[in-house]
């Protein structure tokens, strides 16, 4: 069955980097175009990026454009986002989730997500 | 960036309460359109995909409608474990966006 399993959340100053991982499996993964979606505490889904099966087509929300680089190699059935000059208000749990490759991009299949908190 | 806004943003409902949660986009998104469940400290569950599409394994008592800017999920009859809280978002753009989210209480 489709598994999700991201890595790399924790602690980091504001201004650092973090470097997030989503280990696929259970699917042709170079098949699918593939989301970062964030959670702040509290609050409500936000979108991030997503990347195209090849990662030739690249989108960001505006909040994070300039900041943070997603990528993927098909190799290793992988998923990362490189989050640089990170703010407080990047705290959140950061979820990796395919879009099925069908009419409409649902988000059929999430991982359980990964913490980043920016905190001095 | 297409906005999309839910209501109510609460509500609170009995078990066995037919149930109806709108979400309105800034612009036509077509049928783009796709809801999901959220439990505490879970990921986000697939209901409906296409305004009124029901993923596999999701009770028919989820039901979706609506195409343009307008839509609605309905829960013909609320059970326990139906109460959490629902999103929208569309795919119609390339950049996605989410509703702000609808929480269901117990009344």
């Amino acid at each position: 069955q489709v598994q999700l399993v991201e890595s790399g959340g924790g602690l980091v100053k504001p201004g650092g980097s973090l470097r997030l991982s989503c280990a696929a499996s259970g699917f042709t993964f170079g098949d699918h175009y593939m989301n970062w979606i964030r959670q702040a505490p509290g609050k409500g889904l936000e979108w991030v990026s997503k990347i195209s099966g090849s990662g030739k087509t690249i989108h960001y929300a505006d909040s994070v454009r300039g900041r943070f680089t997603i990528s993927r190699d098909n190799a290793k059935n992988s998923l990362y986002l490189q989050m640089n000059s990170l703010r407080g208000e990047d705290t959140a749990m950061y979820y990796c989730a395919r879009a099925f490759a069908g009419s409409y991009y649902e988000l059929r299949d999430w991982g359980q997500g990964t913490l980043v908190t920016v905190s001095s | 960036d297409i906005q999309m806004t839910q209501s109510p943003s609460s509500l609170s409902a009995s078990v066995g309460d037919r149930v109806t949660i709108t979400c309105r986009a800034s612009q036509s998104i077509s049928k783009y359109l796709n809801w999901f469940q959220q439990k505490p400290g879970k990921a986000p569950n697939l209901l409906i995909y296409g305004a009124s599409i029901l993923q596999s394994g999701v009770p028919t008592r989820f039901g979706g409608s609506g195409s343009g800017t307008d839509f609605t999920l309905t829960i013909s009859s609320l059970q326990p474990e139906d109460f959490a809280t629902y999103y929208c978002q569309q795919t119609y753009t390339t950049q996605w966006t989410f509703g702000q989210g609808t929480k269901v209480e117990i009344k």
